[in-house]
């Protein structure tokens, strides 16, 4: 089992829609990450939080520690923010790196 | 500001040809640096991380390894690359204290035929 599990893999919605893409993760963690990745490869950063919830214009991420769950929001679905959204998680216990998931696709049709 | 550069951004190598990737970090001193890789299919994966001149500590046995020469310069090697070594590499770096925020670089896409 990954350590750091996301939901859904794929997902395709309409323009408009509200979005949420899931993530949990199984080992102890000091901070999760949200990331974007575009098709031709390069990564944002969204997100890096530790507790409670964070906004950013349409983007919500939100964050339980004690269900090691959580979930990033994006309302009023746009088709540019159609890409590959990552959760990665900092283990805390040194400069050793993150631990990613494996992607959820998202496609916004107009 | 700090800024990540990677090159080449696109590379097409031969299986047993060797490999050098370079990554470089601006406008911050002594920052943790790593190298990770995305395979086809595949999440991110941690290859190496370095927490100073000299200093690589790796993550998965491979057919790589990785040099820090400069305090703000992260090299990726192979002597002999693999199919398997096909896929997307990303440099990253964080503060030296403050690992869990990092910033990545652009990337380079690598194909091994």
């Amino acid at each position: 089992k990954n350590e750091v599990e996301q939901s859904p893999q794929n997902l395709t919605a309409q323009e408009g829609e509200f979005i949420t893409i899931n993530c949990s993760y199984s080992v102890g963690i000091s901070a999760l990450h949200w990331l974007q990745q575009h098709p031709g490869g390069g990564i944002v950063s969204l997100f890096m939080l530790s507790s409670g919830k964070k906004k950013h214009g349409r983007l919500i991420a939100t964050i339980n520690i004690q269900e090691k769950h959580s979930s990033l929001h994006i309302t009023a679905s746009h088709p540019r923010d159609s890409a590959v959204y990552i959760c990665a998680v900092g283990r805390g216990g040194g400069a050793d790196g993150l631990t990613f998931g494996k992607g959820t696709h998202l496609i916004i049709q107009p | 500001s700090q800024t990540i550069h990677q090159w080449p951004a696109t590379l097409v190598q031969p299986v047993g040809s060797p490999l050098s990737l370079e990554c470089t970090v601006e406008g911050t001193s002594n920052p943790n640096l790593y190298w990770y890789r995305q395979a086809a299919g595949r999440g991110l994966q941690l290859l190496f991380y370095s927490v100073g001149i000299g200093q690589i500590s790796s993550e998965v046995p491979q057919n790589l390894s990785a040099s820090r020469p400069q305090d703000r310069q992260f090299i990726l090697s192979s002597k002999k690359l693999l199919l398997s070594d096909s896929g997307f590499y990303l440099c990253a770096w964080s503060p030296l204290t403050y690992y869990n925020e990092q910033f990545f670089g652009p990337g380079t896409r690598l194909t091994v035929l």
